[in-house]
């Protein structure tokens, strides 16, 4: 099984940073199948990036994904309070994986 | 608008069993597949489960192959999780979740989600 580790575990910025969030998978993935979700406290996750680049409907264009075979990244151009949350990928090009989740912090 | 919604949680004995059950409308439910995740409380997410809209391709995370079950009814609209053998483990918030096509995509609606507690 794909297992994807993301990094870093916590980061931690201001309002108008800019994040850059990491997710690598053991082994390629198969037609840059992976997905990225955000999670804020108490809520249901909502995807913001599917097949590693494509931003879901209602998503801001400051989001943005870019990768390919075992390494991803999720970048948030200039940070906004409502983007503190964690955010999950996930491979869906052989069965399907999580990762552990990278948590967005203000600094 | 798409809803999701779960049902069948609950407080179940290390060993038992119990079957959830996520009802959808707002969408040609056998045109997509489904998914359950969970998520332990504090913990992060876990993806579970996976079904095809024809129900013909089945997907389980390897802690839960051969005590889990899905399938689907799509003249119900509905979708199930039968679980056999539960463990503390297992306790968990589970969402069941929509996919963006019918085999193998992201998923891009969740429901609210069942509690199921595995204690004695």
């Amino acid at each position: 099984d794909i297992v994807l580790t993301q990094s870093p575990g916590t980061l931690s910025l201001s309002p108008g940073d800019r994040a850059t969030l990491s997710c690598r998978a053991s082994e390629t993935i198969k037609s840059n199948y992976l997905a990225w979700y955000q999670q804020r406290p108490g809520q249901t996750p909502t995807l913001v990036i599917y097949d590693a680049s494509s931003r879901a409907t209602g998503i801001p264009d400051r989001f943005s994904g870019s990768g390919s075979g075992t390494d991803f990244t999720l970048t948030i151009s200039r940070l906004e309070p409502e983007d503190f949350a964690i955010y999950y990928c996930q491979q869906y090009g052989s069965s399907y994986t999580l990762g552990q989740g990278t948590k967005l912090e203000i600094k | 608008e798409v809803q999701l919604l779960e049902s069948g949680g609950g407080l179940v004995q290390p060993g038992g069993s119990l079957r959830l059950s996520c009802s959808g409308s707002g969408f040609t439910f056998s045109t997509y597949a489904m998914d359950w995740v969970r998520q332990a409380p504090g913990k992060g997410l876990e993806w579970v489960s996976a079904i095809s809209g024809s129900g013909a391709n089945r997907y389980y995370v390897d802690s839960v192959k051969g005590r889990f079950t899905i399938s689907r009814d799509n003249s119900k609209n509905t979708l199930y999780l039968q679980m056999n053998s539960l463990r503390a483990e297992d306790t968990a918030l589970y969402y069941c979740a929509k996919e963006r096509k019918i085999l193998l995509s992201a998923i891009d609606s969740w429901g609210q989600g069942t509690l199921v507690t595995v204690s004695s």
